[in-house]
């Protein structure tokens, strides 16, 4: 989606923090997803947020900030299998989205070091 | 994942060949999505269904027909196959809970030579 921003690469140590942001402009917010893309596998869903705040799920954290178009994934306690591409997807109601369809991100490559 | 099998896993074709792929659900999941992914471009969506004989248009539908004759089968169908389809293309579908997500298929490999 040419209105969803993330990074394009992140590299980040094994049992560290990383953050990966998600900026994205909709005339008509209906939530913000997260995916995860292990290389040649399918998408599968991370999180889940609609009101502005952090959700946690284990390991894994997203925030949303509606006002500032933002939001990021905090994954911790990084593990090598956490290497992957995070997909940022936002519903935008806003554009005669009958389908209720999903704009994604780019993604964000993370690579996990030993 | 919500019982969605693609098929085939993997083709390759010629250009100017028909191309049909195949999207099977077992979960009565009212919509159904196709998307592509190239490096690059991230998952763009071609074609949705949001019932059975419900379609519509995506950001990048053309050279692309679909039809759902009933509510677990969705055919992505390329009519003259050229070398700009190679691409993955997965399949999704949502039960159009809004806290719900989409889950996707495995995907199909498509190379058109």
């Amino acid at each position: 989606g040419q209105n969803i921003d993330q990074p394009t690469e992140m590299t980040a140590t094994e049992g560290a923090i990383v953050q990966i942001n998600c900026t994205y402009q909709t005339s008509g917010f209906n939530g913000l997803f997260w995916y995860q893309q292990h290389a040649g596998e399918a998408p599968t869903f991370l999180s889940y947020n609609v009101l502005d705040g952090l959700e946690e799920k284990g390991r894994f954290s997203s925030f949303l900030s509606r006002s500032k178009g933002y939001s990021y994934l905090l994954l911790k306690e990084l593990q090598m299998k956490d290497s992957a591409s995070y997909l940022c997807a936002v519903r935008d109601l806003g554009s005669s989205n009958s389908g209720y369809a999903l704009n994604f991100g780019k993604g964000t490559s993370l690579l996990v070091t030993p | 994942d919500a019982g969605i099998t693609q098929s085939p896993r993997h083709k390759v074709t010629e250009t100017g060949t028909p191309v049909t792929l195949r999207c099977h659900q077992t979960e009565n999941h009212r919509y159904m999505y196709w998307y592509r992914q190239d490096p690059g471009h991230g998952l763009r969506l071609i074609h949705y269904s949001y019932g059975v004989k419900d379609t519509d248009k995506g950001e990048v539908s053309d050279g692309y027909s679909v039809s759902r004759s009933k509510t677990e089968d969705f055919l992505l169908t390329l009519e003259s196959a050229t070398s700009s389809q190679t691409s993955v293309y997965f399949c999704a579908t949502w039960t159009g809970g809004s806290n719900q997500p989409q889950h996707f298929g495995d995907g199909t490999r498509l190379s058109i030579l």
